[in-house]
């Protein structure tokens, strides 16, 4: 089946503005997860959703920041009033939830962020 | 909390020769460890995982990593590289238990010269 789908692949902003990002999960996975890559670092982890449960959304930079997932599929990472320094790859992942935390994640190609 | 140090930002390999890509970790507990690979202009990809038993871990593409608890580390190896393996390698960890998101460390560039 489909891999996870994220759109835009790209998204130029000013400054200010907010934006809203989408993440199609593959079908059935009960687990999905925000990551942030900026140039030249590794992942930033954002928010985590498994099931029912309440997000873990440690990982939020800021008030700025929000993500919900409606009906245990499609996420949407939402970013207020973003700055320049938002500017990054935004990824989701999803697994299945099986063998506990040992399921792997698979990943979107990203949503490239630049705000200008 | 948890968290993973990957302490070289690039490793050159001459095609053919055997490579390492070092990790370490931390974690309260035993961990899960995993391997990543992101290549040019394409998401990240799968490569093994650890989750208990022997402590050498067979992937995808040759690949393999050894799970020492001792020295915490994950070290990735391959016996003979290919050019083809180079791109940007992610070590990540996560608890047994408690919080469930992912860590990853600062990802290693591979390059490998033909």
């Amino acid at each position: 089946g489909a891999g996870v789908s994220q759109s835009p692949s790209n998204k130029v902003t000013e400054k200010g503005k907010d934006v809203e990002l989408r993440c199609d999960p593959i079908s059935g996975h009960t687990a999905l997860y925000w990551y942030r890559q900026s140039l030249g670092q590794g992942l930033e982890f954002l928010i985590y959703f498994q099931g029912n449960s309440a997000p873990d959304k440690s990982g939020l930079p800021s008030d700025r920041f929000s993500a919900e997932r409606t009906g245990g599929s499609v996420s949407t990472l939402t970013i207020q009033r973003t700055q320049q320094e938002d500017s990054a790859v935004y990824l989701c992942a999803s697994s299945s939830g099986g063998q506990g935390a040992g399921s792997p994640l698979h990943f979107g190609n990203g949503t490239r962020l630049t705000v200008t | 909390a948890q968290s993973v140090a990957q302490p070289e930002d690039q490793v050159n390999v001459a095609e053919g020769n055997p490579l390492t890509v070092k990790c370490t970790y931390s974690v309260s507990g035993n961990p899960y460890l995993f391997w990543y690979v992101q290549y040019p202009n394409r998401g990240l990809q799968f490569l093994l995982k650890y989750i208990t038993g022997d402590n050498l871990v067979k992937g995808s593409y040759g690949f393999e990593a050894e799970f020492n608890k001792s020295q915490t580390s994950f070290h990735l190896k391959k016996p003979s590289a290919l050019v083809s393996d180079s791109a940007l390698y992610f070590c990540a960890v996560r608890p047994y238990t408690g919080r469930r998101a992912l860590t990853f460390g600062s990802g290693t560039r591979l390059q490998v010269q033909p």
